[in-house]
Formats: C-alpha cells, structure tokens, sequence
C-alpha cells in the first residue's frame, strides 16, 4: 500500500543550491500535483501533470520545474533555492484529475537558509 | 484567481461541544472537497459535494454546499480528541483551490 511517495522528508539548503524534490504513485494515476503549504495559506499549486509528457503551471511556479516521463514520477526541481522557498512540499495523484479525490504524500519539509 | 476563506482559523473547545466550520467565496464552484490533515501527514479527503444544497453526513460530520455554489460548512456534532487537526476545504474552478485551513483542537 505504497500509495503516493515523497523522498526526502527533510532537507536543508543553502540559498543558491539545487535539489529535486522526488514524488512516485503506484496507482496508475494519470493526474500529479505538487504544493506548497504556508501557515494560514492552505495549500497552493505549484505545477501539475494531466499525463506523462504533459505539465502545466499552477498558482505559484516560479522557481520551481518539473517533468513527467513516466506516469509513476514527478519529480519537482529547484534550480537556484531561496529563502521564501521555504515550505513544506506536498506531491498528490488522483484518477479522476484536480476534481477527483487526492492522494497526497507525507510530505517534505525544506528550509532554506 | 479564486479565493477560499475559512473561518475560524484557530478553534480549540472541549469534547463533546459542537461545532461549525465555514469555507467562504465570492466565487462559483462546480465542486467542494473538505480534507482533513494531521500534523506530518498529508490532507486525507473526507467528502465532495457537487450540487447546490447539497447535504452530506458521515456519522458526527455534516457537510453542506450553499446553494448558490459558493460556500460550504462542516458541522461536527459532540467533538471528540480524534477530530483534531487541521480541515481545509478545496474548491474545483479554473484550478483546485484550497482555503486556508482551520485548525481544530478538541481537548479531552
């Protein structure tokens, strides 16, 4: 029962360095998402996949790229990290796309210092 | 961009009290989603609702969609400890946008 998984959980940065934030569903899910939640600002969609090969932005994308290859991952990458990138990031699939039911991941916390 | 407003943001009462949770929007919806999330974890969904005045109950939680499709409430009835967390509504627009968040405290 895998589900939706996120890897790391944690992760420190300094401001200016490179990562990619991992994400990889087992459910055949067409539909990916990824979000960042801020205290008292909910969740806010970064990018998202309807399908393998095709991404689109979300609500707040800059900063942020992604790609999806495979219908299992979707990786989020941070080219050059900043310190109001700091959040905690939440990757989620669903089958019935962004109306459907999602399934989130745990979720990796990044500070950035 | 839509905007979903949830009120309260901070609630922390006794067990066994009621309570209302309200997710407000000047804007339309075709569909509300009401999540609930734990510390660590990630939002669980707990129900939709589709149609305007709409009414939906899962044992203590009642869910309601206004009828003009832009707001919703969370009714939850004799509170207990294992309600706490923090409950976000998301509403299906141009994209899925989410409010943000009321965090629920049901003390023991």
């Amino acid at each position: 029962n895998a589900g939706v998984t996120q890897t790391p959980k944690f992760q420190v940065l300094k401001t200016g360095q490179s990562m990619t934030l991992q994400c990889a569903q087992d459910m055949n899910h067409e539909y990916m998402s990824w979000y960042r939640q801020d205290p008292g600002m909910g969740l806010r969609l970064i990018h998202y996949s309807v399908g393998a090969g095709i991404t689109d932005q979300g609500e707040v994308p800059n900063g942020y790229n992604v790609s999806r290859s495979t219908t299992e991952d979707f990786p989020l990458r941070l080219l050059s990290a900043a310190p109001s990138q700091t959040s905690v990031y939440f990757c989620a699939s669903s089958l019935g796309g962004e109306a459907g039911e999602l399934f989130f991941g745990e979720g990796s916390r990044l500070t950035v210092l | 961009t839509q905007l979903l407003e949830q009120s309260p943001q901070f609630l922390s009462i006794q067990e066994g009290e009621n309570l209302t949770v309200y997710c407000n929007s000047s804007s339309v919806f075709s569909s509300l989603q009401w999540y609930r999330q734990e510390p660590g974890e990630g939002p669980v969904l707990l129900v939709t609702v589709v149609t305007g005045g709409e009414v939906k109950k899962l044992k203590r939680l009642t869910f309601q969609f206004g009828d003009a499709r832009k707001d919703s409430s969370l009714h939850i009835t004799a509170a207990q400890p294992g309600d706490t967390g923090l409950y976000l509504c998301a509403g299906t627009g141009n994209m899925l946008t989410f409010g943000g968040g009321t965090r629920l405290m049901v003390k023991p």
